[in-house]
């Protein structure tokens, strides 16, 4: 059974940084590209990064680019996601996906990890 | 990037009648590529479509999609009562890949 745990999320003050972490199982894991997509509460999903199988190709959404750098280590089967410059406006639940096609699109999500950016 | 507008934002309806989705991109979609999601409150997505047209493992044949170019419709044919929920599109023609705002289908 393939099974995304994200840890990791918390509250943390505008300016800080965080890093969420995904827990892969039930798959072969490097043979999949990996995504990150988030939710603010009570609002629509926006995608937030992808990186492939091997983690020489990532890519960012406009409005994380250059705060936010994406990873993975497959001999631990995890994913990374590590956020500086937060703002108030990245609150919002993350959510750990298995791509498709690279990370074109996604077959298997997490339950996600809340973080909230609040002084 | 691609903005990807969904339409209506919410659709009030009957079980067993017919929902059509909407989605209109801001330019052509490369290879057609999009995919289809469902969202309960409280879940994760779960994929519906992908290629535009292709029922991902599991998805009942009343899910359909269709479209091309900046034009695409989800319709699912007979609404089941664990079908209100609220449904996104998603491109991976481009990069950065985009989600639209999403549409929810409501009971009557």
């Amino acid at each position: 059974e393939v099974q995304l745990v994200e840890s990791g999320g918390g509250v943390v003050r505008p300016g800080g940084s965080l890093r969420l972490s995904c827990a892969a199982s039930g798959f072969r894991f490097d043979d999949y590209g990996m995504s990150w997509v988030r939710q603010a509460p009570g609002k629509g999903l926006e995608w937030v990064s992808g990186i492939n199988w091997n983690g020489r190709t990532t890519d960012y959404g406009d409005s994380v680019k250059g705060r936010f750098t994406i990873s993975r280590d497959n001999a631990k089967n995890s994913l990374y996601l590590q956020m500086n410059s937060l703002r108030v406006e990245d609150t919002a639940f993350y959510y750990c996906a298995r791509g498709i096609d690279g990370y074109n699109w996604n077959d298997y999500w997490g339950q996600g990890t809340l973080v909230t950016v609040s002084s | 990037e691609i903005v990807l507008t969904q339409s209506p934002g919410t659709l009030s309806l009957s079980p067993g009648e017919r929902a059509t989705l909407s989605c209109r991109a801001s330019q052509s979609v490369k290879n057609n590529y999009l995919v289809w999601y469902q969202q309960k409150p409280g879940q994760a997505p779960r994929l519906l479509i992908y290629n535009t047209s292709n029922r991902a493992t599991g998805i009942p044949d009343r899910f359909s999609g269709s479209g091309s170019g900046t034009d695409f419709t989800l319709t699912i044919s007979r609404l089941e009562p664990e079908d209100f929920a609220v449904y996104y599109c998603q491109q991976y023609g481009s990069s950065p890949r985009t989600f639209g705002q999403g549409t929810k289908v409501e009971v009557k």
